[in-house]
C-alpha cells in the first residue's frame, strides 16, 4: 500500500530555534494534510496542500508541498513551547488516508 | 458543536476477551472512520463508514470489525484480543464520505493484559 515517510522521528529544539519535518513518497500524492498531535491528546487538522509547489502560511508555520508532488515539509519559526507535540503529514488516496510515521517535536525551554 | 465523542476512554481487557469501542461523529457528518494508534507503527486506517455501508477496510484481520448506525454512530469490535491489540483507537468523522478533513476523537486506549 501507500507509504509516506517523515523525517526525522524526533527532534528536540531550543525554544526560539526553528524546527522541520519532511514526508516523503514515492508515488505522486493526491493532497497532503498536515496533524498536530499534542502530548495526550488526538489528531487536530492544520492544513492541506492539494497544488504542485503549493506554500501556505499558519503564523510562525510554513507548508509546501514539492513540485512533484511527492514530498512535502513543514516549518516552525522561532519554536515556543506550546508548538510540543508530534506532527503527521498524511495522504488521502481515493478514500483512504495514509498516515505518516510522524516527528515528534519536544521544545526545550 | 460537540464534537467526535468515543466512549470509554479508557479499557483493560484480557487475552482472548472482546471489546466493544463506540464513536459519535459531528451532528451533521456521516463518515466515520477508525485509526489504530501505536507507537511502533504508528496510526494505521482500520475501516471507513458511510451511510451505515462499510467503503474501506485496512489490512487487518477479521477479528476487527465495525459497523454504522442510521443515526451515524459507529462501533468497532475486536474480537479473542492479543496483547498486540493494545493501542489507542481513535474515530475520525468527516462531513461526507471521501471528505478531505478529518476531525478525531480523544480516542479509546485498550490495554490488553
Amino acid at each position: 500500500g501507500q507509504q509516506v515517510m517523515q523525517i526525522p522521528q524526533y527532534q528536540h529544539v531550543q525554544e526560539g530555534e526553528d524546527f522541520t519535518t519532511y514526508c516523503n513518497s514515492s508515488t505522486t500524492l493526491s493532497n497532503i494534510q498536515w496533524y498536530k498531535q499534542r502530548p495526550g491528546g488526538h489528531p487536530v487538522f492544520l492544513i492541506q496542500l492539494v497544488k504542485s509547489g503549493e506554500v501556505k502560511k499558519q503564523k510562525r508555520l510554513t507548508f509546501q508541498f514539492g513540485e512533484a508532488k511527492k514530498n512535502s515539509s513543514l516549518h516552525i519559526t522561532a519554536t515556543q513551547t506550546t508548538d510540543v507535540g508530534t506532527y503527521f503529514c498524511a495522504d488521502q488516496t481515493g478514500n483512504q488516508f495514509y498516515f505518516g510515521t510522524g516527528t515528534s517535536l519536544t521544545v526545550i525551554p | 458543536k460537540a464534537g467526535v465523542t468515543q466512549t470509554p476512554r479508557y479499557l483493560i481487557k484480557t487475552r482472548g476477551q472482546q471489546v466493544t469501542l463506540s464513536c459519535s461523529p459531528i451532528s451533521g457528518h456521516r463518515s466515520v472512520s477508525w485509526y489504530q494508534q501505536t507507537p511502533g507503527q504508528g496510526l494505521q486506517f482500520l475501516f471507513e463508514y458511510f451511510s451505515e455501508t462499510q467503503r474501506n477496510k485496512g489490512n487487518f484481520p477479521g477479528r476487527f470489525s465495525g459497523r454504522q448506525f442510521s443515526n451515524s454512530r459507529s462501533e468497532m469490535n475486536v474480537s479473542t484480543l492479543e496483547l498486540g491489540d493494545s493501542a489507542l483507537y481513535l474515530c475520525a468523522s468527516s462531513r461526507t464520505a471521501g471528505a478531505n478533513v478529518l476531525t478525531f476523537g480523544a480516542g479509546s486506549r485498550l490495554t490488553v493484559l
